[in-house]
């Protein structure tokens, strides 16, 4: 039982590059999110799902695109990086109703050079 | 403008003893709370939650109360052990499925 899976675990980007961060759940969850945690700022909420095919912006969404073209799977995408967005990503992954417990990945540590 | 707040970084405590830490929110939309630990280079781990109807939530060492007047809640963790140092997050649900964090609180509890 993987739980919640994110891929890669560490990346190093020059400014401007993009890339993809990956998410992936087996838990047959309908709600994923994406988190960054910065010091001093705890998590905050790039963006979410609450479904197949849905995502909405969460706290700090500019600079960064979200898909949700499956059930398990949630992107994260940062078409130009910045160095502002030097940080650690964390994925989680909840049901809608009954237990809202959001279950988390081990996060991928990104750096912006 | 930060919905869930923890305005105490950090927290010493000594082992056996209580340890308090705080949570307030300023969303009156919020109706789920959780805490959250986190020991580094991992990722977080539910803790213990509490609906907005219910005022207290207890498990074990660890007790959730929420005061929904003062918008405030907070974990009690009884007796503190060494094991407990963590980074503790405060968390709210809001409808349609927005989930909320604190900035964190960092507890060191002292043998």
């Amino acid at each position: 039982n993987a739980g919640v899976t994110q891929t890669p675990k560490f990346r190093v980007l020059k400014t401007g590059q993009s890339m993809t961060l990956l998410c992936a759940q087996d838990m047959n969850h309908e709600y994923m999110y994406w988190y960054r945690q910065d010091p001093g700022m705890g998590l905050r909420l790039i963006h979410y799902s609450v479904g197949e095919g849905t995502t909405a912006k969460g706290e700090v969404p500019d600079g960064y695109n979200v898909s949700r073209l499956k059930k398990q799977n949630f992107l994260l995408g940062l078409e130009s990086a910045a160095p502002s967005q030097t940080s650690v990503y964390f994925c989680a992954s909840s049901y809608s109703i009954g237990i809202l417990e959001a279950f988390f990945g081990q996060g991928t540590r990104l750096t912006v050079v | 403008d930060q919905q869930v707040k923890q305005n105490s970084p950090s927290l010493s405590v000594q082992e056996g003893r209580i340890s308090i830490l705080n949570c307030d929110y300023t969303n009156s939309m919020f109706d789920y709370f959780l805490w959250y630990k986190k020991y580094p280079a991992e990722g977080p781990t539910f803790l213990i939650s509490i609906s907005s109807i219910k005022d207290k939530n207890e498990d074990g060492r660890f007790t959730v109360f929420l005061n929904k007047s003062a918008k405030h809640l907070s974990l009690h963790i009884v007796p503190s052990q060494p094991g407990d140092s963590a980074v503790y997050f405060c968390a709210a649900w809001e409808g349609g499925g927005k989930l909320i964090f604190g900035q964190g609180t960092e507890l060191s509890v002292k043998p």
